[in-house]
């Protein structure tokens, strides 16, 4: 158990409409990642928050945003579904603002479904 | 857009037998290098984090090395068992030393 809590584990819904996914980090952690994996493809990141501030923005849409609230919690909304959207979001966490040198600890992931 | 990449795609190991595979990374603006393993139906975990050139790490019978100068990063599997069949990633932080971007993973299957 990595410590990371992600809810929903699945969700499935329709197009044009808007989920949110939501991630407890690990006790302690203070930063926050996203992944997202589609089919056929590996983890592609997707934003980075630290201490409620948000660090680094990879190849995100702009119909996704995310948040890291007061308690480190955070939230991935994803809004205007389409078919393509259909992948599996992982949360992760780390200790340390750096990336670097500290591992990462991901939870079990949201697997979200578009139909 | 950086390229972290893993060689081979997949392999397929004896029971007993020895493996290796490689993950090649630009050698400029060095920060860290992770290894993770990704079993089917689990998260990724970490297995190490390297930061010095020569750096070599051991975890029960997984060990990695890494080279900086000629960015590339070996991991080692010793009298692979089928408990090892997993994919295992590298990732690596670009220009933005908060951003981990991971390899497309090489796939280990074990067989008994």
């Amino acid at each position: 158990d990595s410590g990371v809590t992600q809810t929903p584990k699945h969700l499935i819904t329709a197009t044009g409409q808007r989920v949110t996914l939501r991630c407890s980090p690990r006790s302690g952690d203070l930063s926050v990642y996203w992944y997202q994996q589609s089919l056929d493809q590996g983890l592609q990141f997707l934003i980075q928050y630290y201490n409620g501030e948000e660090r680094a923005k990879g190849n995100i849409l702009e119909r996704f945003s995310a948040q890291q609230f007061p308690d480190l919690h955070s939230e991935l909304n994803l809004s205007s579904l389409e078919l393509g959207d259909s992948a599996l979001y992982f949360c992760a966490s780390s200790g340390q603002g750096v990336s670097y040198n500290s591992p990462l600890h991901f939870g079990n992931g949201t697997r979200l479904t578009v139909t | 857009i950086l390229n972290v990449e893993q060689s081979p795609q997949s392999l397929h190991v004896q029971e007993g037998d020895s493996t290796n595979f490689t993950c090649s990374f630009p050698s400029s603006n060095f920060y860290a290098l992770h290894w993770y393993r990704w079993e089917t139906a689990k998260s990724p975990e970490a297995l190490f984090v390297m930061t010095l050139n020569g750096d070599e790490k051991k975890k029960g019978r997984i060990s990695a090395t890494l080279n900086t100068k000629e960015g590339y990063s070996y991991l080692y599997i010793k009298g692979s068992q089928p408990e090892d069949s997993a994919t295992y990633l590298c990732a690596f932080p670009g220009d933005n030393d908060y951003k981990l971007s991971f390899g497309a993973g090489t796939t280990v299957t074990v067989r008994a």
